[in-house]
């Protein structure tokens, strides 16, 4: 079946630096991909939404110039934690939909697998 | 390891017939348990979870589940389906690392 591959499952880094999460559809193309970031003990919270060929859209809230979203083929999507602090440790996830078999025009979403990301 | 299981890809109902999606987990402890509504071109939202307190558990918008050990399930009802139900329903474990471990998705279609 679909599978998105989302590396690295666990990551830490030191306050300052820059940590990139790559998401890849392997037997699909996703033109479309969503990132989202879990904070503890709550609900997914979508952060954004990449397109391949143009800018991704930010939901509300979300610094663009902290989480730089690139979507650079139809296979890859990454999202950069850019200059990391404590308070973004967090666990990443991202999804992509792709066309759900036999139903014409209906999509489901695939998910990674996550990012755990902790900033010392 | 945890997993979870979705049996269905697509579910169609009636409006106004019940709503049945399944869901079965594998876990080698007691594990946390959630359904996560997506409709079309909008962010996740968690209908509602399981966490060791009581076995029926109820949501939103008329929802509920039960956490049923001895068969491994938590599957997700409603008595009576709306057009707004459409949507896209994922059934989640908690990990032993704090992550989340999704289901493959169920998409509810609600004909009129």
């Amino acid at each position: 079946g679909a599978v998105v591959s989302q590396h690295p499952s666990w990551v830490i880094c030191k306050s300052g630096t820059s940590v990139k999460i790559e998401c890849r559809s392997l037997d699909f193309q996703a033109t479309t991909m969503f990132w989202y970031r879990q904070f503890p003990k709550q609900s997914l919270m979508l952060m954004a939404t990449s397109n391949e060929g143009s800018k991704a859209t930010y939901e509300q809230g979300v610094e663009k110039d902290k989480f730089l979203i690139n979507h650079a083929s139809l296979t890859l999507s990454t999202l950069t934690v850019t200059s990391a602090h404590p308070e973004d440790s967090s666990f990443y996830i991202c999804s992509a939909p792709r066309a759900l078999a036999g139903v014409s025009g209906a999509n489901v979403l695939t998910f990674g697998a996550g990012s755990r990301l902790t900033v010392l | 390891a945890q997993s979870v299981t979705q049996l269905d890809s697509h579910v169609s109902v009636s409006e106004g017939t019940p709503v049945l999606l399944r869901c079965n987990y594998s876990s080698s402890y007691s594990p946390s348990l959630f359904w996560y509504v997506q409709h079309p071109n909008k962010g996740l939202q968690l209908l509602l979870k399981y966490t060791s307190a009581a076995t029926l558990v109820k949501g939103i918008n008329g929802f509920e589940a039960e956490f049923k050990k001895s068969e491994t399930s938590f599957h997700l009802t409603k008595p009576s389906a709306h057009m707004s139900d459409a949507a896209e329903y994922f059934c989640v474990v908690g990990g032993s690392q704090g992550n989340l471990i999704f289901g493959k998705g169920t998409k509810l279609s609600v004909k009129p």
